[in-house]
C-alpha cells in the first residue's frame, strides 16, 4: 500500500489559514488523494479528495503539486472545532485505506 | 440517513470473555471495514470484506474473526478477550470506487480488565 508522511503536530491561531502537509513520494497515476480528519471522541470523516487538480469544498481546499508527490490541505479560517487529527490518505482500486498517526492540529484562541 | 451504524458503544469485559462488535450502513456500499485506534494511535485495519461472502485480513487480524452476514452487517468477534484488546473500535463502509470517501461509525469503546 501507497504510503504517506505528515508532520506529526501543527498550530494555529484561530480565524488563520491553515497549510497542513503530505508527502507521498510513491504515489501511483492512479491513486486518489484522501484527506480525513477525526475530532476528539469521535470516528474519522472525510474532508476532501483529488487526483491531480486541486479542489474546493465547503470545507477545505486540496493544493496537489504538479508532480503529485505532494499535496496540501488547507482551512482558509481556523476554528476551534477544527481542533483534530487530520489524516492523508492514498487510494486505488484496491481495498485497504492505510492510516498513518496524521497530523494534530491545535488551533489557539 | 443513518449511516454507519455500531453497537454498542462502550463495553467491559474481563479477560477471557467472548463478544460480538455489531456494524450496519444503509449506504448499499460493498466493503465494509474494522479498525482499531489504540490511544494516540492512527487506524489499523483488523479485518475487511470487499464484497458479500468474502472477508480478509488487515494488518492486526490475531485474536478476531469476522463475519459478513449480508450486504449491511459486518460483525467482529472477540473469542477469548484479552487486556491488549482494549482499544476502541470503528466500523467504516466503502461503495468500492477510489474516487468516494469512507464512512465511519462513531466506534464501540472496549475495555478488558
Amino acid at each position: 500500500d501507497a504510503k504517506t508522511t505528515q508532520p506529526n503536530s501543527m498550530e494555529s491561531n484561530e480565524e488563520e489559514p491553515v497549510h497542513l502537509p503530505c508527502n507521498h513520494s510513491t504515489i501511483s497515476g492512479t491513486d486518489y488523494i484522501h484527506w480525513y480528519r477525526q475530532l476528539p471522541s469521535q470516528g474519522p470523516e472525510y474532508v476532501i479528495h483529488g487526483l491531480t487538480s486541486n479542489v474546493n469544498n465547503r470545507m477545505a481546499s486540496l493544493a496537489i503539486a504538479e508532480d503529485r508527490k505532494s499535496s496540501t490541505l488547507i482551512l482558509h479560517r481556523a476554528t476551534l472545532r477544527d481542533a483534530a487529527v487530520y489524516y492523508c490518505i492514498l487510494n486505488y482500486y484496491g481495498q485497504n485505506f492505510v492510516f498513518g498517526p496524521g497530523t494534530r492540529l491545535s488551533v489557539l484562541p | 440517513n443513518a449511516g454507519v451504524t455500531q453497537t454498542p458503544k462502550f463495553q467491559v469485559l474481563k479477560t477471557g470473555q467472548s463478544m460480538t462488535l455489531q456494524c450496519a450502513q444503509d449506504m448499499n456500499h460493498n466493503s465494509m471495514y474494522w479498525y482499531r485506534q489504540d490511544p494516540g494511535m492512527g487506524l489499523r485495519l483488523i479485518y475487511y470484506s470487499a464484497s458479500e461472502g468474502t472477508t480478509d485480513k488487515g494488518e492486526v487480524p490475531n485474536g478476531y474473526n469476522v463475519s459478513r452476514l449480508n450486504k449491511r452487517e459486518f460483525s467482529l468477534r472477540l473469542e477469548s478477550a484479552a487486556p491488549s484488546q482494549t482499544s476502541v473500535y470503528f466500523c467504516a463502509s466503502w461503495l468500492g470506487q477510489s474516487n468516494q470517501p469512507q464512512h465511519f461509525g462513531d466506534g464501540t469503546r472496549l475495555s478488558i480488565l
